[in-house]
């Protein structure tokens, strides 16, 4: 059974940082391009970031280009979201995404994980 | 970037009734389109991918079609279960993988 399981989020003051991760169970990560998609609260669904199987291709939405870095480790299983300069427009939840094979964000989803930042 | 739009923002319907959705892009994305359902709490479920093709698991009742710039999301016989929020997704080309502002399908 295919797993995404997100971890990481919290409260975090303006300018802060956090490290998302998302444990992937049930499947190859390396055959996969992985995404992460947001949702702020009250609002619709955003993509912000992908990467390839191999992380030879990296994508940003404009928004957090600068401040954000996606990563993976495959052997581990693990999809990363490095966030720095945080905003509070960064506030909501935060989901990792399996690529479908068409392209587009997700054919498996994790649960999410909130993030908040305020002062 | 490619813009999409979904009309209408929010729909009213009932049980056993069918109901339609529309999503446009900005500009041409021959058939790079998917469609999700999302309900309060949860993560976006995907229905349809490649415009037109109906991922595992997801029942018959759901459909979609179009190509190009103008595609549509039908549900056939609507159960207490399909109320929720609607996106559509375009995955044309190269990310940044753009959503519709989503449709909120309630029950009349």
């Amino acid at each position: 059974e295919v797993q995404l399981v997100e971890s990481g989020g919290g409260l975090v003051q303006p300018g802060g940082s956090l490290r998302l991760s998302c444990a992937a169970s049930g499947f190859t990560l390396s055959s996969y391009s992985m995404n992460w998609v947001r949702q702020a609260p009250g609002k619709g669904l955003e993509w912000v970031s992908f990467i390839s199987g191999s992380s030879g291709t990296i994508y940003y939405v404009d928004s957090v280009k600068g401040r954000f870095t996606i990563s993976r480790d495959n052997a581990k299983n693990s999809l990363y979201l490095q966030m720095n300069s945080l905003r509070a427009e960064d506030t909501g939840v935060y989901y990792c995404a399996r690529e479908v094979i068409s392209g587009g964000t997700g054919d498996y989803w994790g649960q999410g994980t909130l993030v908040t930042v305020s002062s | 970037d490619i813009q999409m739009t979904q009309s209408p923002s929010s729909l009213s319907a009932s049980v056993g009734d069918r109901v339609t959705i529309t999503c446009r892009a900005s500009q041409s994305i021959s058939s790079y389109l998917n469609w999700y359902q999302q309900k309060p709490g949860k993560a976006p479920k995907l229905l349809i991918y490649g415009a037109s093709s109906l991922q595992s698991g997801v029942p018959s009742r759901f459909s979609g079609s179009g190509s190009g710039t103008d595609f549509t999301l039908t549900i056939s016989n609507l159960q207490p279960e399909d109320f929720a929020t609607y996106y559509c997704q375009q995955s044309y080309n190269t990310p940044p993988y753009t959503f519709g502002q989503g449709t909120k399908l309630e029950i009349k």
